[in-house]
């Protein structure tokens, strides 16, 4: 099975700031993997589809980068709507979600 | 407006089975596989496994052999998840959900195992 990774579990972050959030796989996932985000008490919503590829109607601020077993969610300026757990999932073998990195207003 | 209405919240006992529904409106049923997903505060999100819409054919997380029973109604537009030998393992929200860039989500419903 694929372990998927993600890091940091919590992250503290200002309106405004640049935030990077990571995701690695445990084997190779030929850049099969989508990110999404949750907020409280809503289903996950699918940001960032086949690593890099923005989902309609999700702001320009968000993007998605990565190969191999390393990937990355870049938001480029915070804002207070982002407050939300963000989730890797992989589909190259089987599936996996990483286990969440939630993204807090310092 | 898509949309994937799931059934409401359960209580079960321990060794008994739950079925969810997930009825879905506003597109063509069978243009979209249905997934299923079980999110737990202790686990996070597990992929239970997906239908094939369209000819009922399915394909299971392993974890989930013998757990999981999916089926769908194409008369109803409507997908099933039986949940069997509840355990309080099995205790989570269940989503239903139409992956991919259509991306839509069932509100979840809780299932509670308890004696």
């Amino acid at each position: 099975d694929i372990q998927m990774t993600q890091s940091p579990p919590v992250l503290s972050a200002s309106v405004g700031d640049r935030v990077t959030l990571s995701c690695k796989a445990s084997q190779n996932i030929n850049k099969n993997l989508d990110w999404y985000q949750q907020k409280h008490g809503e289903a996950p919503k699918l940001l960032i589809y086949y690593t890099n590829n923005l989902q309609t109607g999700i702001p320009s601020r968000f993007s998605g980068s990565g190969s191999g077993t390393d990937y990355t969610l870049t938001i480029s300026s915070l804002q207070p709507e982002d407050v939300a757990t963000y989730y890797c999932y992989q589909y190259n073998s089987g599936w996996t979600f990483g286990g969440g990195t939630k993204l807090e207003l310092k | 407006q898509v949309q994937l209405q799931q059934s409401g919240a359960e209580l079960a006992k321990p060794g008994s089975s739950v079925k969810i529904s997930c009825k879905a409106s506003g597109y063509t049923f069978t243009s979209y596989y249905i997934s299923w997903i079980k999110q737990t505060t202790g686990q996070g999100l597990e992929y239970i496994g997906y239908i094939n819409t369209g000819s009922g054919g399915t394909n299971y997380n392993e974890k989930f052999k013998g757990k999981a029973t999916l089926t769908v109604d194409k008369s109803s537009s409507t997908a099933f998840m039986q949940l069997s030998s509840l355990t309080p393992d099995d205790s989570a929200v269940y989503y239903c959900a139409a992956m991919g860039i259509f991306d839509y989500w069932g509100q979840g419903v809780m299932v509670t195992v308890s004696s």
